[in-house]
């Protein structure tokens, strides 16, 4: 199947730093991509839909200042939690359909952050 | 608002049984359905997708529609400890093509 990559897979910051999360298509192009975030016990909640060229669609009651989204290529979109929280410690997961992208998604690996 | 719904768990059944898991959606005009298996600390991984009424098979694992019932299931035969995990049922629902996530079933096998 498709493959899809994020980087880090880990990240451990201080309250009020940001913090960069990419999401990578490795084997297709992706004009869309989605965020979603995980918590413990809890099920994915889609955060926002990533578009190549143009601005990412946000979820309601997520704060499109505090997650910054560009998707700067047809291969690449980043999440970039500013001024994190403890609140904000969760599992980031991406997602990007391939091809006949009506059929399924694939998932990155997550990325895991703990902000202290 | 659209919805899924799942049944949380723990099932707990012994090796080799049949595990059955359920899901239900809100959503009458949705069309595509997936089932997701997920381990802890990791990301969902794709099992099954479902279009169409009936059953669709593939290797241990079966999928049933039900479009009129909004009812969808995943049947896990002979199953084996390694199949212990949580499973997310999903249907294509959201406004951006986004999928919608039912809150999983935790899936224990014993050996």
């Amino acid at each position: 199947g498709a493959v899809v990559s994020q980087h880090p897979s880990w990240v451990i910051c201080k309250s009020g730093t940001s913090v960069k999360i990419e999401c990578r298509s490795l084997d297709f192009q992706a004009t869309t991509m989605f965020w979603y975030r995980q918590f413990p016990k809890q099920s994915l909640m889609l955060m926002a839909t990533s578009n190549e060229g143009s601005k990412a669609t946000y979820e309601q009651g997520v704060e499109k200042d505090k997650f910054l989204i560009n998707h700067a290529s047809l291969t690449l979109s980043t999440l970039t939690v500013t001024s994190a929280h403890p609140e904000d410690s969760s599992f980031y997961i991406c997602s990007a359909p391939p091809g006949n992208w009506q059929e399924t998604q694939y998932f990155g690996p997550g990325t895991r952050l703990l902000v202290l | 608002q659209k919805e899924v719904e799942q049944n949380s768990g723990p099932l707990s059944v012994p090796e080799g049984a049949i595990a059955s898991l359920n899901c239900t959606y809100s959503d009458r005009g949705s069309q595509s359905f997936f089932w997701y298996r997920q381990y802890s600390g990791k990301s969902p991984e794709l099992i099954m997708s479902i279009y169409s009424n009936g059953d669709k098979e593939d290797g241990r694992f079966t999928a049933q529609l039900n479009k009129a019932s909004q009812y969808v299931s995943l049947l896990i035969r002979d199953s084996q400890p390694s199949d212990s995990a949580t499973y997310l049922c999903a249907v294509r629902g959201g406004s951006q093509g986004n999928l919608i996530f039912g809150k999983g079933t935790k899936l224990s096998v014993k050996p």
